[in-house]
């Protein structure tokens, strides 16, 4: 079984300041990871994933994320937030085995950005 | 560009009512998921189904069921709605297999009111 434990339910930053948003997932199999984002009243869409290869993942609005196999981790950060990031952002996992599974999902992350 | 719609983004049913969901995607994807999202409780997959006619039970899927009549469509039926299924849900699709086909694409959700 695999879990998905995302530490702060919110985060508030002031803008133009840089963010962390923290993950770390727990898995008896190799997995994939997945940052989604969600805007107010709308669906999820992908900000990035890991796969496999480079640890570090670069998504849209100017995220990135860090695959830390040791410590089972997978934080994503921005250097510099803007008030239109304001968002909930999931973390998610899947295993590699190819099933149709869904995916695991984290708790939610509440980006609060304030000017 | 991948669409997976749903049929309505509001819902508001009374307690006992027969209730469906309807997604629908375009991509010509497998695999179809549905889930809800809560609160605190982040997202969490009620039943998925790999191929037409098929279907799996999630991590909640007491009180719901699904049919898959055709690849493109996947409704949610809550047999008997309670006011504990009120929530948003989430319909995502995927192409079949692993590596880059793994990203899950979501609807715009739909918000059910139970009263």
């Amino acid at each position: 079984a695999q879990s998905v434990t995302q530490l702060d339910s919110q985060v508030p930053v002031f803008e133009e300041a840089p963010v962390e948003l923290r993950c770390n997932y727990s898995s008896s199999v190799s997995v994939y990871l997945f940052w989604y984002v969600q805007y107010p009243n709308q669906g999820l869409q992908l900000l990035l994933k890991y796969l496999s290869g480079s640890t570090l993942v670069k998504g849209i609005n100017g995220f990135e994320a860090e695959f830390n196999k040791s410590q089972t981790s997978f934080h994503l950060r921005k250097p510099s937030v803007h008030i239109s990031d304001t968002a909930e952002y999931f973390c998610a996992v899947s295993d590699r085995g190819g099933g149709a599974d869904g995916l695991t999902f984290g708790k939610g992350t509440h980006l609060i950005i304030q000017p | 560009d991948v669409k997976v719609t749903q049929s309505s983004r509001y819902l508001v049913k009374r307690t006992g009512e027969k209730v469906f969901l309807e997604c629908v995607q375009d991509m010509d994807h497998e695999n179809m998921f549905w889930y809800r999202q809560d609160p605190g409780l982040g997202l969490r997959l009620i039943y998925f189904s790999y191929d037409v006619k098929m279907k799996e039970k999630g991590d909640i899927p007491e009180g719901y069921s699904v049919s898959r009549e055709k690849k493109e469509r996947f409704s949610l039926i809550l047999e008997s709605a309670s006011t504990n299924q009120t929530s948003m849900y989430l319909c995502a699709s995927r192409l079949a297999g692993a590596g880059e086909n793994n990203e899950q694409f979501f609807g715009p959700g739909t918000r059910l009111t139970v009263l």
